[in-house]
């Protein structure tokens, strides 16, 4: 089946750097996506990574292991503003998203 | 500026009635649309498929006479909730694929509230 796996809830310092881990597990692979979604509002798109490594873009990175099944997402100098949910999606072999429930991330100063 | 409009962005209704939530692409056309739902707290759950010209593909456990989804032309997918209930009530979303365009050229709408009393 197809499965993804991150952590509910992570809290973080204004300022500093967190890490939101996701393994995941779908049928065939195009490529994993990060969203950032504030309460009440549609996703908005991060990243997006489908071979192996570490795109940075700004403050924020991704990093892929397609081998291990494993994406994580690195938020550097937080803002009070990065306080939301991020959604690790997979796409399968029908272009489809993989949602998980996604990490909520609370800041505080 | 936007890529993808939703039209309303929030409604209530009376519990048995429709309601029509439209989705638009703005700057491209779109084979492919999609439509979610999302309960608070939960993941994004997709219910259909909406593909310009033909049927819609419901996903597993969607009613299709209950979600309504027409795709008449390649900028406009819209989602009927026919004889909404209090159950109905929830965040509706739609998302773009540009036609032709790579995987990673996925756009969401903002989203519509829908509130069933």
């Amino acid at each position: 089946g197809q499965n993804i796996d991150q952590p509910t809830e992570m809290t973080a310092t204004e300022g500093a750097i967190v890490q939101i881990n996701c393994t995941y597990q779908t049928s065939g692979f195009n490529g994993l996506f990060w969203y950032q979604q504030h309460a009440g509002e549609a996703p908005t798109f991060l990243s997006y990574n489908v071979l192996d490594g570490l795109e940075e873009k700004g403050r924020f990175s991704s990093f892929l292991s397609r081998s291990k099944g494993y994406s994580y997402l690195l938020l550097k100098e937080l803002q009070m503003k990065d306080s939301a949910s991020y959604l690790c999606a997979p796409m399968d072999s029908n272009y489809q998203l993989i949602w998980g429930a996604g990490t909520k991330l609370i800041i505080k100063p | 500026g936007a890529v993808v409009s939703q039209h309303p962005s929030w409604v209530i209704c009376k519990s048995g009635t429709s309601v029509k939530i439209e989705c638009r692409s703005l700057d491209f056309q779109a084979t492919t649309m999609f439509w979610y739902r999302q309960f608070p707290k939960q993941s994004l759950m997709l219910m259909a498929t909406s593909n310009e010209g033909s049927k819609a593909t419901y996903e597993q456990g969607v009613e299709k006479d209950k979600f309504l989804i027409n795709h008449a032309s390649l900028t406009l997918s819209t989602l009927t909730v026919t004889s909404a209930h209090p159950e109905d009530s929830s965040f509706y979303i739609c998302s773009v694929h540009r036609t032709g365009g790579t995987p990673y050229e996925q756009y969401f709408g903002p989203g519509t509230r829908l509130t069933v009393t």
